[in-house]
């Protein structure tokens, strides 16, 4: 059972126009969500991160919200860059396991990802 | 500063064949973690470790095993290769204290069993 969705495997956007991924999530008890970006032969890199607490982050470019009643996220991309061609991933953590170790949730949960094409 | 590595890139086996993985961090992190990734199917997490001398079970550790002898270093074993076991390898560390959930990630190990 897929607790993370990314309904979207592929999304394709002019170069200039925003660019809005989604992610849609089961458990009620995440608390903390992670945005990762991946190019083709290497690893995936963090890219913006949101904590249940709020309900936007932003970084540059790049925004997340997080609709808690909705239990869904989304990155907004503003503008969209031919750079940002890659595949996206949605990644979740857990409160129960931030208190049973102590501090960190040692667990993400990831979504299976979204290719984004930025078309010059 | 080189972050998280990983050894190596790729590596052909054959079924049956045993194999380790390497990989390594020098940012100090108490957590790493062994996903796996297929077309399709995102990154799945394997096994992993929340400090040196501890490893747990992720949501795939069948036919694997792992060690983490040392706080920089988190090795993967393939005690006897299969080809279901044909994947890209991702290592990654994180702090793992409050909010401290960033896992940075490695470049990737290309692993084919024939």
């Amino acid at each position: 059972d897929q607790q993370v969705k990314q309904n979207s495997p592929s999304l394709s956007v002019q170069e200039g126009r925003i660019s809005i991924l989604n992610c849609d999530y089961t458990n009620s008890m995440f608390d903390y969500f992670l945005w990762y970006k991946k190019y083709p032969a290497e690893g995936p890199t963090f890219l913006i991160s949101i904590s249940s607490i709020k309900d936007k982050n932003e970084d540059g470019r790049f925004t997340v919200f997080l609709n808690k009643s909705a239990k869904h996220l989304s990155l907004h991309i503003v503008p969209s860059q031919p750079g940002d061609s890659a595949v996206y991933f949605c990644a979740a953590s857990e409160l129960r396991y931030r208190h049973r170790f102590q501090g960190g949730s040692e667990k993400l949960v990831f979504g299976k990802g979204t290719k984004l094409t930025v078309n010059p | 500063n080189a972050g998280v590595t990983q050894t190596p890139k790729f590596r052909v086996l054959k079924t049956g064949q045993s194999m380790t993985l390497l990989c390594a961090q020098d940012m100090n992190h108490e957590y790493m973690y062994w996903y796996r990734q297929d077309p399709g199917m995102g990154l799945r997490l394997i096994h992993y470790s929340v400090g040196e001398g501890t490893t747990a079970k992720g949501e795939v550790p069948d036919g694997y095993n792992v060690s983490r002898l040392k706080k920089q270093n988190f090795l993967l074993g393939l005690e006897s290769a299969a080809p279901s076991q044909t994947s890209v390898y991702f290592c990654a560390s994180s702090y793992g204290g409050v909010n401290q959930e960033t896992q940075y990630f490695g470049p990737g190990t290309r692993l084919l069993v024939l």
